[in-house]
């Protein structure tokens, strides 16, 4: 286990739709990342959070958004989501900016 | 070029051998390393983690960095069935890039009993 949680862990959900995905950090970590992972690709980098504000941003369409609140916890919003948003999504942290991170075991949405 | 470059496999060694993966990298600015074992459709699991260069051993897994030439290495000894993952090495800079921890695309390891 490696202290940080995701929910939910599946999702199911139709296009067009909008969904909300939450993470917990280790306690005491201050940074969050965001990664999709679709099938059989690597992990892609979407966006990450310091002591809640953004500290960098990847590949992260328009339609997504997060954000990291005082608890430190995070969430990742994604709207009007496509076929092609089916993927897994993992959040991980880390204590500060940069260093070994430990990842969460990621919410599978699937869009129909 | 990738920034993160890493043999996808599948590579595929007999129980017992030493199995050697490695990535390529091409950001001068990385100091960080780190080795990710990741199970099918399962969250990425931290494996080792170096900073600048140099070997560490952890058990069965010795990691070396060797900054001058840009590539890093994973050992894992004794090799089990239980090894058998996709392994993903990450890299970042000191205070962080833009881009977060950059990862290589993995390679499928797979041990035969």
């Amino acid at each position: 286990d490696s202290g940080v949680t995701q929910t939910p862990k599946h999702l199911i959900t139709a296009t067009g739709q909008r969904v909300t995905l939450r993470c917990s950090p280790r306690s005491g970590d201050l940074s969050v990342y965001w990664y999709q992972q679709s099938l059989d690709q690597g992990l892609q980098f979407l966006i990450q959070y310091y002591n809640g504000e953004e500290r960098a941003k990847g590949n992260i369409l328009e339609r997504f958004s997060a954000q990291q609140f005082p608890d430190l916890h995070s969430e990742l919003n994604l709207s009007s989501l496509e076929l092609g948003d089916s993927a897994l999504y993992f959040c991980a942290s880390s204590t500060t900016v940069n260093t070994e991170a430990f990842f969460g075991q990621g919410t599978r949405l699937t869009v129909v | 070029q990738k920034e993160v470059e890493q043999d996808p496999g599948p590579l595929s060694v007999p129980e017992g051998a030493i199995v050697s993966l490695n990535c390529t990298y091409s950001n001068s600015a990385f100091q960080y390393f780190m080795w990710y074992r990741q199970y099918s459709r399962k969250g990425p699991e931290l494996l080792m983690y170096t900073y600048s260069s140099g070997n560490k051993e952890d058990g069965r897994f010795t990691a070396q960095v060797d900054k001058s030439s840009k590539y890093i290495s994973l050992f894992i000894r004794d090799s089990q069935p239980s090894d058998s993952a996709t392994y993903l090495c990450a890299m970042s800079e000191p205070g962080g890039g833009a881009d977060g921890l950059t990862f290589g695309k993995g390679t499928h390891l797979i041990i035969q009993p």
